[in-house]
């Protein structure tokens, strides 16, 4: 079944360390992104990819970092710049040149302590 | 002002009621527009695409309005199952691709 893997769905660190979510595809789509969710709140962008390596800013893209060295792949690492790490990650790809209907992963809930 | 704004309720409803949520988006620019819906602690999942002659499917029926810029939800016959958070998104016309998304509005309907 082709769809979006997030690993791992709980995580928990301590404060200062880094961490890296995964987020693997096998919808052979373009684009990917990355949003948080923090309780009752909207998502908002962090990072986005429209193809292999490259990579853009979203809206509150310090304390984080990515990479795209593959179609399918797009990890995000929370730093310890990350000033409130705590929060749901969602990950998502959509097909360019479509309707841009975008497909989420299941998220990864981090806890920072 | 907000780029996508939706009333985040909740709007609490009787099985059986016929309910309706409003979206009004910033960029008439605007090509693509969804529903999405949001059970708590779950990823976002697509519930249906708005076209602009509106569209339907089963109990749920979406509308846009491109005049005054809003998008609409209706859900007849409500269940329980259709408790939830309804997310809708705004997408531009090609560039970048970034969608944007709404606060949700909170469903709850109750037996």
């Amino acid at each position: 079944d082709g769809g979006i893997t997030q690993s791992p769905k709980y995580l928990f660190r301590k404060e200062g360390q880094n961490v890296t979510l995964s987020c693997e595809q096998n919808l052979n789509h373009d684009a990917m992104y990355w949003y948080r969710q923090d309780p009752g709140q909207g998502l908002r962008l962090i990072y986005y990819s429209q193809i292999v390596n490259d990579f853009q800013k979203g809206d509150i893209a310090e304390g984080y970092s990515v990479s795209r060295e593959k179609k399918e792949s797009f990890p995000l690492t929370v730093t310890s710049a990350q000033k409130n790490p705590t929060a749901f990650y969602l990950c998502a790809s959509t097909v360019t040149g479509g309707r841009n209907e975008q497909y989420f992963g299941p998220g990864t809930r981090l806890t920072v302590t | 002002r907000k780029e996508v704004e939706q009333d985040p309720g909740p709007f609490n409803v009787p099985e059986g009621a016929t309910v309706a949520f409003n979206c009004t988006y910033s960029n008439s620019a605007s090509q693509s527009f969804f529903w999405y819906r949001q059970d708590c602690r779950k990823e976002p999942k697509l519930l249906m695409s708005v076209y602009s002659s509106g569209n339907e499917d089963g109990r749920f029926t979406a509308q846009l309005n491109r005049a005054s810029q809003y998008i609409s939800l209706l859900i007849r016959d409500s269940k329980l199952s259709d408790s939830a958070t309804y997310l809708c998104v705004v997408s531009p016309s090609g560039g970048s691709y970034i969608p944007t998304f709404g606060r949700g509005t909170s469903l709850i309907v109750h037996p």
